[in-house]
């Protein structure tokens, strides 16, 4: 059974510094790996996501790297600012059941002006 | 587009109160799919469709919880009688095709049951 854990499960950091949000599969057979962001009372806004067959996707100051082999996904986000404050929740899609999405727990950011 | 639109935003019932929560997926988008968020589970599928017909629902919690798709752009998850426990985030989400495969959330719903 596919599992999904994010660590850290909370982060604060002082704006201005880079940093790495980090999430763990345990069945490397997957299709995609999904990154989203949630904001306090808000649904899921998608951010990246990443074919199987990809090491990394970017956006302007996220880039999101896959190692599909050992079961691990990256979130970097470049010069934090205060508005990245929220949780980011990562989803795999795997190949035993393709239309369903398995999330991790997210993490939760903190970035201090 | 508007992206996907629930209603009601909020909602605050009783115990045993039946409740609908609503859902309009992105226009063209094939998939349809009900989520539910707690602090302790994290966010759950409930279930899914297809072309407006119900692919699994092997996540819906109870016989309480029933979902229906009477047409492609409107979507109902119905919770009769409610309870408290089931007071959590309920969102929709859609996607165009499995090639695609990128989910768009709705805004969800606040579903507190006294």
């Amino acid at each position: 059974k596919q599992e999904v854990t994010q660590i850290p499960a909370a982060l604060s950091v002082p704006e201005g510094e880079n940093l790495v949000l980090n999430c763990s599969f345990t069945d490397s057979a997957i299709y995609n790996l999904q990154w989203f962001r949630q904001d306090p009372g808000k649904g899921l806004t998608s951010l990246l996501l990443i074919q199987s067959s990809q090491r990394e996707q970017t956006s302007g100051r996220l880039n999101a790297s896959l190692d599909k082999s050992s079961g691990r996904s990256t979130l970097y986000i470049a010069a934090s600012q205060p508005g990245d404050s929220a949780t980011y929740l990562c989803a795999v899609r795997p190949k035993t059941s393709y239309d369903k999405v398995i999330f991790g727990p997210g993490t939760s950011l903190s970035v201090i002006p | 587009d508007a992206g996907v639109i629930q209603s009601p935003r909020h909602e605050v019932t009783e115990m045993g109160q039946e409740v609908t929560l609503r859902c309009k997926p992105i226009s063209g988008h094939d998939y349809l799919f009900w989520y539910r968020q707690t602090m302790m589970r994290g966010l759950e599928l409930l279930i899914y469709f297809n072309n407006n017909v119900p692919i699994d629902d092997s996540g819906m919690p109870e016989d309480r919880f029933s979902a229906k798709m009477p047409n492609a752009s409107f979507s109902t998850l119905k919770i009769q009688p409610s309870e408290p426990r089931d007071s959590a985030v309920y969102f929709c989400a859609s996607t165009m095709d499995r090639v695609a495969n990128e989910q768009f959330f709705g805004p969800g719903t606040r579903l507190t049951v006294l």
